[in-house]
């Protein structure tokens, strides 16, 4: 099976845009999370998507959205960016929920200038 | 919801010896502990995993030990290479419970030098 892909894998913005991120999970799993990564800050839980629901949600502000299509596929939405806001995204893919063994995809490396 | 703390931060050893990457959790109803290795600029891939049921297992140089009534699991690689160079991270979760999912640590970079 292929594993989970992420587009695009990198990013340059400019303070105050937004962002669309994509991630597409191995093929049969249900559930996406989306995490941050920074230097030194460990993998930031930002929610779960889970049959096309919100199922988990981390303590990012509201500027920081998902969603998750039928077909399982996801996309992560910031927007107002901000300096801040530059980091690896990685989406990790669940067969069932996000508490079984999760996949990562590469990531999408954000800068944001 | 779930705390769990991840020790040391970094870890250096020499090829050859071994390494040990502790972790402890604060929710007893934690049943399952994955731990994931991240070579530099790659992905962090699942190496091993462990479930509330087994106290120990093994695959090859690595092996997860996990301790239910102290709350803690501790990743072991013997035998250490410098491709074991990388950041491991360690979680935990209620597998299968309403609204779980993986908690984190905030990961260890073991350096093994040749």
């Amino acid at each position: 099976k292929a594993g989970v892909t992420q587009t695009p894998r990198y990013l340059i913005k400019t303070r105050g845009q937004q962002v669309t991120l994509s991630c597409s999970p191995i093929s049969g799993h249900r559930s996406v999370s989306w995490y941050q990564q920074t230097p030194g800050q460990g993998l930031q839980f930002l929610f779960e998507y889970f049959s096309e629901t919100q199922r988990n949600k981390g303590n990012f502000p509201g500027r920081f959205s998902g969603r998750q299509f039928s077909n399982s596929r996801s996309e992560m939405n910031v927007s107002t960016l901000e300096l801040g806001d530059s980091a690896l995204y990685l989406c990790a893919s669940s067969l069932e929920d996000s508490s079984y063994e999760q996949y990562f995809g590469p990531g999408t490396r954000l800068t944001v200038t | 919801g779930e705390n769990v703390e991840q020790h040391p931060s970094t870890l250096s050893v020499q090829e050859g010896d071994s390494a040990v990457i502790k972790c402890t959790y604060s929710d007893s109803a934690s049943n399952y502990f994955p731990w994931y290795k991240q070579e530099l600029g790659k992905r962090p891939q699942l190496i091993i995993d462990i479930r509330s049921n087994v106290g120990e297992k093994k695959d090859q140089r690595i092996a997860v030990t996990l301790n239910k009534t102290a709350k803690h699991f501790s990743l072991h690689i013997t035998e250490t290479q410098p491709e074991d160079s990388a950041v491991y991270f360690c979680a935990a979760s209620v597998r299968g419970s309403t609204l779980g999912r993986l908690y984190f640590g905030r990961g260890t970079q073991l350096t093994v030098w040749p």
